[in-house]
Formats: structure tokens, C-alpha cells, sequence
């Protein structure tokens, strides 16, 4: 089976703009959670999803808000950048307790 | 709320030396603890998780409940070994949702 796909792998943006992250989960997998990865704080939960409902969330401001189409695929958003959202985004989709992890979006904010 | 502490930032070690990678947890209920690991330029994978009771790559990790501690560890370790590792926790057996430590880089020196 194809693993966990992200896109865009690299994204560049200003403050004050925003931004879509996508991931395609393992076929078969319904849960895909986020997490944020940054040098300081390391892997921060962000949300959870499973069958187009979130169930579970960070400690994240309102800037930072995802969804889940019926294929599973899921988005988060980022409205409003700020220097400190600078990081790795990472999206993995589970199946029986084990994450699989995708490879991850570096956004850059300047 | 649940909390993971991997206390060294960066192990040294010789290729065939033992190696122990500390990792303990706060949590008052019954938490799935895991390993992962990050090679260079690869993608955040599973190593293993406690429920298992395996061993992958000659590593193992006990789960001891009275010292709130998952450390991980292999007898004698290899260059390919040298890697980041996150010591992991799952509270919720409904959730997928992850804890994770700050991680632990391991460096294998020939």
C-alpha cells in the first residue's frame, strides 16, 4: 500500500496570510491526526479526525482548524501566520492503533 | 495531564556498546507507551509499542508501571542505530492522539 502523502513539502509564506496543508491517509485508514514539529517544543498534537468528525484537539489557538472528506483525505488551515507557526507539519492516519506517519510539510513564515 | 521526559537530548555511544534510552511518563490511569524513530531524511516510523512485548532492530523496551519508565534498549549497538527517538503515549484507547517526549538523538560512532 502507498504510505501517507502530504502536499505541498515545502511552503513558504508572510505573516498575516494563510495556508492549506493537505494529507492522503493509507487506504482503509479513517483516523488522520496532525501534529507540529518545531525545534523548541518537538511533536505538539494539533487535532484528530475520524469519518469527518474531529474527536480530539490541541492546545492550538483558533488560527489553526483542519476537516475530513468522506475519502478520508484531510486539510488543515492556518489563518493569519504568525514567525512562531514556522515549522514541520506532520499528518498521520491510523489503523488499529499504530500512526503511520506522512512526510511532512515544512512551512516557512517570513 | 499526560506528560513524557526522555531527560538526555543526545546519546553517545560506540558501535557494540549497550545502549539505554531513558524515557518516563506522568500518567495516573493505564497509557500504550511506543517507540519512534526518526532516521536522517526519513520519516517518523513506529520501532515498537509496549502492548507487543517484540523486538525490532534488536531493541526492546519494558514497560515498568511502578517506575512510570518505557526506556529502550539494545545490547550492542550499530552505526546504522544513529537516529532520533521519540518515546510516545496513547491515554485514550478510542483516540489515536499522541504524547511525545522532546526525543533523544542517538549518535553510533564507529
Amino acid at each position: 500500500k502507498a504510505g501517507v502523502t502530504q502536499t505541498p513539502r515545502y511552503l513558504i509564506k508572510t505573516r498575516g496570510q494563510q495556508v492549506t496543508l493537505s494529507c492522503s491517509p493509507i487506504s482503509g485508514h479513517r483516523s488522520v491526526s496532525w501534529y507540529q514539529q518545531t525545534p523548541g517544543q518537538g511533536l505538539q498534537f494539533l487535532f484528530e479526525y475520524f469519518s469527518e468528525t474531529q474527536r480530539n484537539k490541541g492546545n492550538f489557538p483558533g488560527r489553526f482548524s483542519g476537516r475530513q472528506f468522506s475519502n478520508s483525505r484531510s486539510e488543515m488551515n492556518v489563518s493569519t501566520l504568525e514567525l512562531g507557526d514556522s515549522a514541520l507539519y506532520l499528518c498521520a492516519s491510523s489503523l488499529a492503533g499504530r500512526q503511520f506517519f506522512g512526510p511532512g510539510t515544512r512551512l516557512t513564515v517570513l | 495531564a499526560q506528560r513524557v521526559t526522555q531527560p538526555e537530548k543526545l546519546l553517545s555511544v560506540f558501535k557494540g556498546a549497550p545502549v539505554e534510552l531513558k524515557c518516563n511518563y506522568s500518567y495516573s490511569g493505564s497509557p500504550e507507551l511506543f517507540w519512534y524513530v526518526q532516521y536522517s531524511r526519513q520519516r517518523l516510523q513506529l520501532l515498537l509499542r509496549h502492548i507487543s512485548r517484540e523486538s525490532i532492530k534488536g531493541f526492546t523496551a519494558d514497560l515498568n508501571k511502578g517506575e512510570t519508565s518505557f526506556h529502550l534498549k539494545k545490547p550492542f549497538a550499530q552505526e546504522e542505530d544513529s537516529a532520533m527517538y521519540y518515546c510516545a503515549l496513547r491515554v485514550n484507547s478510542g483516540y489515536s492522539t499522541l504524547t511525545f517526549g522532546k526525543g533523544t538523538m542517538l549518535l553510533v560512532s564507529p
